[in-house]
């Protein structure tokens, strides 16, 4: 069982609220990733981290920011929300290496109205 | 930057029925491919996954995959699916040199008619 834990599971906000998705884990896992999807789509990777005080933006252009301060928590924050945005949010995390199992958290599903 | 490609993207089936679902990545090197699977209303988990050795790797709930490398696929094989199979999987690849950032395919979702 993955012990990685998101919240809000669903939320809905106004258009230009600033919102943040918080991710944590305990697994003690030094890569950490957030991964956007839409229903019947593929995961797009928008941010990831090597480790505390690293964060690299993925193939999906983001207007959102992240943070790894502490290496069980990994948040991520939209300044000024729109309806674009509106998505389901999916945290990951892993040990480093390739081969290693990518453990994902239940997600966060945003509606901007 | 390596992409993966899953041609089905809805299964339907009845119980009993053999299952096989294509993964096709695009890459040079040396991978390590998985796939995940997602329940209605739980989260991804883990499948089976190949990093080296056997080609032919098997999985949770009877589930194997093939690596052919001179296909670059790793199809996902069951053969007789339960209603409990209903979900959706998901192929992905993480290449052994790099970043080791996986890059996950669209997803396949299979019914299964019990």
């Amino acid at each position: 069982e993955a012990d990685i834990y998101q919240t809000p599971r669903y939320l809905v906000i106004g258009t230009g609220k600033k919102i943040t998705l918080e991710c944590s884990q305990t697994m003690g896992h030094d890569k950490m990733y957030w991964y956007q999807q839409d229903p019947g789509m593929e995961l797009h990777l928008i941010h990831y981290s090597y480790g505390v005080n690293s964060t690299e933006k993925g193939d999906l252009s983001s207007e959102s920011t992240v943070s790894r301060i502490r290496t069980e928590h990994f948040p991520l924050t939209l300044e000024s929300a729109r309806p674009s945005h509106t998505s389901q949010y999916l945290c990951a995390s892993s040990r480093g290496g390739p081969g290693n199992t990518i453990y994902f958290g239940e997600g966060s599903w945003l509606t901007v109205v | 930057a390596q992409s993966v490609s899953q041609h089905n993207h809805h299964v339907i089936l009845s119980e009993a029925a053999s299952l096989e679902l294509g993964c096709n990545y695009s890459y040079g090197g040396t991978v390590n491919l998985f796939w995940y699977v997602q329940y209605p209303g739980q989260h991804l988990q883990l499948l089976l996954k190949y990093f080296s050795g056997d080609p032919l790797v098997k999985g949770i709930k009877g589930f194997e995959a093939e690596f052919i490398k001179s296909k670059f696929s790793f199809n996902l094989r069951k053969p007789s699916v339960q209603w409990s199979d209903t979900a959706e999987y998901f192929c992905a690849v993480i290449p052994s040199g790099g970043s080791y950032i996986p890059t996950f395919g669209r997803g396949t979702s299979l019914i299964v008619h019990p």
